[in-house]
Parts: C-alpha cells; structure tokens; sequence
C-alpha cells in the first residue's frame, strides 16, 4: 500500500534558519506529491506540489523537488519566519483509480525570534 | 468569495448522540472528502465522493454516515456506533475529473468535534 514518513517533529528554530524537512514515500506507480501546511485551529492548505519526476514545486519561498531515485520530497526554505510557524503535511496520490491522498503525521514547526 | 465552509466549528456530544457536521462548497468541484485528524496522526480519510448522489468508504469508514444529494453539500454524520468521536474534522473538495491524481485537494477551516 501507499505510505508517507515525515520526521518527527517538532522543529524548533530560530528565525532565519535554513528549513529541511524530510519526506519519504512508498506508492505503487508514479504518485503525485504535496505539501500541505496547518497554522494552529485551521484547515489544510495546498503549500506546493509536484506532478512528476524531477518537478520542483515552490511557493512563498518554500521549494521541495520530487525525486523517483530516492522516493523523497523534502520541504526546504532558506530563510524562515515567526510567520512560518505550523504544522507541515506531506502527501501522495497515485493514478490508480483513487481520490485518496494518503498523508504522513505531520512536522510541527516552531520558529523563535 | 469562493471557498469551502464548514459548520459549526466547535460542536459538544453527549454520548450515545448522533450528530451532523456540514460541509458546503462553491468551488462547483465534482468530488468531496471527509477526514479525521487526531493529535499527532496524519490526516485519515472517512468518506469520499466523486458525484452526485454516489460516495465511497474510506479507510474509517465505520460509525460514519454521509450523502450526497446536492453538488455543493456533503454533510458528515457521527452516529452513536463510532467508539471514539472526538476528534477534528476535515472536508475537502478537489476538481476530480480526468486529471483526477494530479488535481488539488482545499480544505474547509474543520470543525473539532468534542463527546462530553
């Protein structure tokens, strides 16, 4: 079956730190990937997302590229915000038929001024 | 102001209750999703539907009850048969379709659902 593993969190930084947070997947032919992004006591939004191989979505600063070779889609930001401060969401969905997205745990991220 | 709403956002069960979560959307998208979110847990998928008047289980599907009779409402109904209901809960809508994998999901702002 589909699986997504985040690191486990929470991620503390400092503002202005560099952001990585490892994504890896297991999927039954070519998935599609997300970021998803949840500030405290809200719903889900779309962060970034990438449709095939070697694709880099990007969006407010934050970029992952979805790599086959590795099965990873690691979430980067070069330089992070107080503002950035939520929980991250990494999922798939395959072509197989299904609506579904299959989500990891989350990565709670806390930057500190 | 497009969007998907959900109703209300803080809701209190006494055990042994059924109850309803709305979930409204006027994205015109075809398809509509309910998920479970508990502490620390990823997100779990509860129902989804593609059309009109046709949904499907999830992967938790059990002491949950959904329809579908209008495009734009997919309401969530908790019964007393769910075992532990407290939790916060998710609905989305994606454009489905023929671009079905790689069309985005928007989520409604939840609704955490306490049983007292």
């Amino acid at each position: 079956g589909n699986s997504v593993t985040q690191m486990e969190g929470p991620v503390t930084l400092s503002e202005e730190a560099f952001l990585t947070i490892n994504c890896t997947y297991t999927a039954t032919g070519y998935p599609s990937l997300f970021w998803y992004v949840q500030y405290p006591g809200e719903g889900l939004q779309l962060l970034l997302k990438a449709t095939k191989a070697d694709d880099k979505g990007s969006n407010k600063g934050f970029e992952a590229t979805y790599r086959k070779e590795t099965t990873s889609f690691h979430l980067e930001k070069g330089s992070v915000q107080v503002s950035d401060s939520a929980v991250y969401f990494c999922a798939l969905r395959t072509g197989a038929g299904s609506y579904q997205l299959t989500f990891g745990k989350g990565t709670k991220l806390s930057v500190i001024p | 102001d497009g969007g998907i709403t959900q109703s209300p956002k803080y809701l209190f069960r006494k055990e042994g209750q059924n109850v309803t979560l709305s979930c409204e959307q006027n994205l015109n998208h075809d398809a509509m999703y309910w998920y479970r979110q508990d502490p620390g847990q990823g997100l779990r998928l509860i129902y989804y539907s593609q059309i009109v008047n046709d949904f499907q289980k999830g992967d938790i599907a059990e002491g949950y009850s959904v329809s579908r009779e209008k495009k734009e409402s997919f309401p969530l109904t908790v019964t007393s048969a769910q075992k532990n209901p407290t939790a916060f809960y998710l609905c989305a809508a994606s454009s489905g379709g023929a671009h079905l994998y790689t069309d985005t999901q928007y989520f409604g702002p939840g609704t955490r659902l306490t049983v007292l």
